[in-house]
């Protein structure tokens, strides 16, 4: 069974930092694409970031650019987000989800919220 | 970047009733690649539709796909009870994906 459990979240003020984690099991993890989606409080889905199976090719929204990494271990079927300078609008539920590469995102994990507030 | 502008906000329906919702990109998305994803409250998205028109696994059929180049289409043909959720499109045509802003199925 594919299961993606996130990790990480909580409260931060404003300028600070957070790094969240997301767990997989149950699938090949070193052969799929992973991304992180965000979802501020009542408001719709926002994707954030993409990562490739090995690494090589990562892509950010405007909204994170410069501010948040993305990366991976495959050794231990992980991936992050290192999240730097976080601002008020950076609150939200951050969910991981896999695809194929090219490919919709077929399964997510639960998310994890967080929150910038002083 | 393409934008995804999905009609109407709300769509108020009874049970038993067809939804259509829709979703315009602001560009032509690259071999239909456009899914819908269903959210209920607390909970993940989940697939429905992949590649504008396919069933994604342990999909019901009353849920179908349309549409090419900018114009999609979900269509649930009978509601029932556990359809009435948030929906959303998305495009992963580009590198930057994207999702539309949603539709709510609200019971009437």
């Amino acid at each position: 069974e594919v299961q993606l459990v996130e990790s990480g979240g909580g409260l931060v003020k404003p300028g600070g930092s957070l790094r969240l984690s997301c767990a997989a099991s149950g699938f090949t993890f070193s052969s799929y694409s992973m991304n992180w989606v965000r979802q501020a409080p009542g408001k719709g889905l926002e994707w954030v970031s993409s990562i490739s199976s090995s690494s090589s090719y990562i892509y950010y929204a405007d909204s994170v650019k410069g501010r948040f990494t993305i990366s991976r271990d495959n050794a231990k079927n992980s991936l992050y987000l290192q999240m730097n300078s976080l601002r008020a609008e950076d609150t939200a539920v951050y969910y991981c989800a896999r695809d194929g590469g090219w490919s919709p995102f077929d399964y997510w994990g639960q998310g994890t919220l967080v929150t910038v507030s002083s | 970047e393409i934008v995804l502008t999905q009609s109407p906000g709300t769509l108020s329906l009874s049970p038993g009733e067809r939804a259509t919702l829709s979703c315009r990109a602001s560009q032509s998305v690259s071999s239909s690649y456009l899914a819908w994803y269903q959210q209920k409250p607390g909970q993940a998205p989940r697939l429905l539709i992949y590649g504008a028109s396919s069933r994604a696994t342990g999909i019901p059929d009353r849920f179908s796909g349309s549409g090419s180049g900018t114009d999609f289409t979900l269509t649930i043909s009978r509601l029932e009870p556990e359809d009435f959720a948030v929906y959303y499109c998305q495009q992963y045509g580009s590198s930057v994906r994207t999702f539309g802003q949603g539709t709510k199925v609200e019971i009437k």
